[in-house]
């Protein structure tokens, strides 16, 4: 199967910073790729869907000057948490899939943990 | 808004069979229905999926009803492994995935 790589797998860091966590498609070229958070306890939410080459679409509530998202090529995607609080501290997971494709596959998600 | 009904939690013993059901009573002509699984600390992995004829692969079989408005997901033997939280998503081809609260199994020794 398809497989979707995840870059840190967890960082730290100070609060005020900003972090960058990467996800890239291995074996296959993805179209779109999404993003999503996951709080302890909770299901996965939606944050943002990436097409390359265009701008991301955010979920209502998603600020997009704080989670910055560049989809530059068909294998990678960054997510930049831009000034990071302790309330950003989460469980991010990215997804990709090629259009006309039933599937969509999930990285292994990055746990940060914002101090 | 997840369109589908899940039970909150279930469990089964080990070797088992494991029947997770779902209700999606709304779903349109052109929506799927899904399976993804996710073992804590993991991203979702995906299961199965179909439209309206049941489907099998190597790891569950999905049995749709005839009117579509509910599934249920087999995991024919499961395993202290497949102890995961279960989710059932019902989408159109290329739409964006929304997950619902899905149903934690826990498989018992």
């Amino acid at each position: 199967g398809a497989v979707v790589s995840q870059h840190p797998s967890r960082v730290i860091c100070k609060s005020g910073t900003s972090v960058k966590i990467e996800c890239r498609s291995l074996d296959f070229q993805a179209t779109t790729m999404f993003w999503y958070r996951q709080f302890p306890k909770q299901s996965l939410m939606l944050m943002a869907t990436s097409n390359e080459g265009s701008k991301a679409t955010y979920e209502q509530g998603v600020e997009k000057d704080k989670f910055l998202i560049n989809h530059a090529s068909l294998t990678l995607s960054t997510l930049t948490v831009t000034s990071a609080h302790p309330e950003d501290s989460s469980f991010y997971i990215c997804s990709a899939r090629v259009a006309g494709r039933q599937t969509q596959y999930f990285g292994p998600g990055t746990r940060l943990l914002v101090l | 808004d997840a369109k589908t009904t899940q039970p909150t939690s279930m469990d089964c013993a080990e070797g088992r069979a494991a029947n997770l059901p779902c209700n999606h009573s709304t779903i349109s002509g052109n929506e799927y229905v899904y399976w993804y699984r996710q073992i804590h600390s993991q991203g979702p992995q995906y299961i199965i999926h179909g439209l309206k004829n049941n489907e099998t692969n190597e790891m569950a079989s999905l049995i749709i009803t005839e009117d579509r408005k509910s599934s249920t997901l087999i995991l024919p033997h499961a395993t202290l492994r497949d102890t995961a939280v279960y989710y059932c998503i019902v989408r159109v081809v290329d739409d964006k995935i929304i997950f619902g609260k899905g149903t934690r199994l826990h498989i018992l020794p």
